[in-house]
């Protein structure tokens, strides 16, 4: 069965310090990609996304992910963290032959001022 | 940012009493999707639809779980005879096709007492 797994459950960076957050999936195809943040008492936004192509993708706020399909991996970056990225952040899978999307954990990101 | 409206933002039932939920979804996004969050940031599908069809659904929670997406009218999200277990943040997305990105309302909130 396709899975999601982000190992780390909280991630605690200091301000202006690079970030990764990781995430692996279980599929033996290449499924859509996606990260996703969630603000306290808010929603889900979509951060950025994977089809095909080039493997390094670019988000808003100045995240990327790298895919890396001999890992099934698609960890998410960011160079410069502020301390408004504090959030949870999602990953997902949308596998080609499904609708819905498989959620990973989350990990929260808790940032040192 | 996701236009997708969800009201009520916060909802309050005893056990036993009904709970409706309804979504707005982005302007010119035919599919809809429903799902529960709770407390462990654990997601579960509920069901998606493309226009007012079902695409997918899980086997709704004993049946106490319906929802529908009527033409030119809010989609919704009901549950019966709510329990405790019901007690989550119910998450509607919308998104162009069944593999596009999602995007997310603000979620509602129901407590069931």
């Amino acid at each position: 069965a396709q899975s999601v797994t982000q190992p780390d459950a909280r991630v605690t960076v200091s301000e202006g310090a690079s970030l990764q957050l990781r995430c692996k999936y279980s599929y033996s195809g290449t499924p859509y990609l996606f990260w996703y943040v969630q603000y306290p008492r808010q929603g889900l936004q979509l951060l950025l996304k994977y089809y095909s192509g080039d493997p390094v993708v670019q988000g808003v706020n100045g995240f990327e992910a790298e895919f890396i399909k001999s890992n099934s991996s698609f960890h998410l970056r960011k160079a410069s963290v502020h301390w408004s990225d504090s959030a949870v952040y999602f990953c997902a899978v949308s596998p080609d032959s499904n609708y819905q999307l498989i959620w990973g954990s989350g990990t929260k990101l808790i940032i040192k001022p | 940012n996701s236009k997708v409206i969800q009201t009520p933002r916060y909802l309050v039932k005893g056990q036993g009493q009904k709970a409706k939920m309804r979504c707005i979804p982005e302007k010119g996004h035919p599919v809809v999707f429903w799902y529960q969050q709770n407390k462990n940031n654990e997601f579960k599908f509920l069901i998606n639809f493309q226009n007012q069809e079902v695409l997918q659904q899980i086997d709704m929670t004993e049946k106490r779980f319906s929802a529908e997406c009527p033409s030119n009218s809010p989609c919704s999200l009901e549950i019966q005879s709510s329990e405790a277990g019901d007690s989550a943040l119910y998450l509607c997305a919308s998104s162009l096709d069944s593999y596009a990105e999602q995007f997310f309302g603000p979620g509602t909130r129901l407590t069931v007492l």
